[in-house]
C-alpha cells in the first residue's frame, strides 16, 4: 500500500510569490491534514479536510488556504509569500480523521529568498 | 485546549544504554496519546499510541510508553538503544471526543545515540 505522497519535495520561491503544494493520501483515507514545521514553532496545525470540506482550521492567516478533491487528494496554497513561511510542510492522512492515527508524508521543504 | 510539554529538547546517550524521553500533557478532557519519530529529511512515523486499556503500550522498534493519568504523563522508554534510533521524537495528544479534532504536538526531543 503506497504511503502519503507529497510533491514537490523541495521548493524555492521569493517573497511575494505564491505556491501550491500537493498531497496524495493513502488509498481509502478521506481525511487530510496539513502541518507547518519550523525550528522555532515546532509542528503547527494548518487545517484538515474531509470529504472535500474544511473541517478544522489552525491559527494561520488567510494567505494559507487549501482544498480537497473528490479523490481525496489535497492541495495547499500560500499567497504573498513571506520569509517566515520558510518551513517543512507536512501532510497527514487517516481514514476518518479525528482521533485516528495519522500517516505522514515526507513533506515539502519550502525556502523563501 | 490541550498542550504538550516535552521536558528535554536534547538527550544524548551511548549505544546499548536505556533511554527515557519525557512527555507531560495538559487537557480538560480525556485524550488519546501518541509518540511519533522523525528521521532526517523524512516525515513523522507513528511509534505507538494509547487509546484505552492497559497503560503500558508497546510500539515498534522496541519502544514502549506508560500512560499515567494522575501525573498526566506519557513517557517513552527503550531498554537498549541503537545508533539507528538517532532521530527526533514527538509526543502528541488529541481529545477523544471524536469528530473534528486536531493533534497537538510537543516541541520534540532530539535523541542522539553515540557509539
Amino acid at each position: 500500500k503506497a504511503g502519503v505522497t507529497q510533491t514537490p519535495r523541495y521548493l524555492i520561491k521569493t517573497r511575494g510569490q505564491q505556491v501550491t503544494l500537493s498531497c496524495s493520501p493513502i488509498s481509502g483515507h478521506r481525511s487530510v491534514s496539513w502541518y507547518q514545521q519550523t525550528p522555532g514553532q515546532g509542528l503547527q496545525f494548518l487545517f484538515e479536510y474531509f470529504s472535500e470540506t474544511q473541517r478544522n482550521k489552525g491559527n494561520f492567516p488567510g494567505r494559507f488556504s487549501g482544498r480537497q478533491f473528490s479523490n481525496s487528494r489535497s492541495e495547499m496554497n500560500v499567497s504573498t509569500l513571506e520569509l517566515g513561511d520558510s518551513a517543512l510542510y507536512l501532510c497527514a492522512s487517516s481514514f476518518l480523521g479525528g482521533n485516528q492515527p495519522q500517516h505522514f508524508g515526507d513533506g515539502t521543504r519550502l525556502s523563501i529568498l | 485546549a490541550q498542550s504538550v510539554t516535552q521536558l528535554d529538547s536534547q538527550v544524548p546517550v551511548f549505544e546499548e544504554a536505556p533511554v527515557e524521553l519525557r512527555c507531560n500533557y495538559s487537557s480538560s478532557v480525556s485524550v488519546y496519546l501518541f509518540w511519533y519519530v522523525q528521521y532526517p529529511n523524512q516525515g513523522l512515523q507513528l511509534l505507538l499510541k494509547y487509546l484505552s486499556g492497559s497503560t503500558l503500550v508497546k510500539g515498534i522498534n522496541g519502544f514502549e510508553a506508560e500512560f499515567n493519568k494522575s501525573q498526566t504523563s506519557f513517557h517513552l522508554r527503550k531498554p537498549s538503544v541503537h545508533i539507528s534510533d538517532t532521530a527526533e521524537y514527538f509526543c502528541a495528544v488529541i481529545p477523544n471526543r471524536g469528530g473534528s479534532e486536531k493533534l497537538v504536538f510537543g516541541k520534540g526531543t532530539k535523541l542522539t545515540v553515540n557509539p
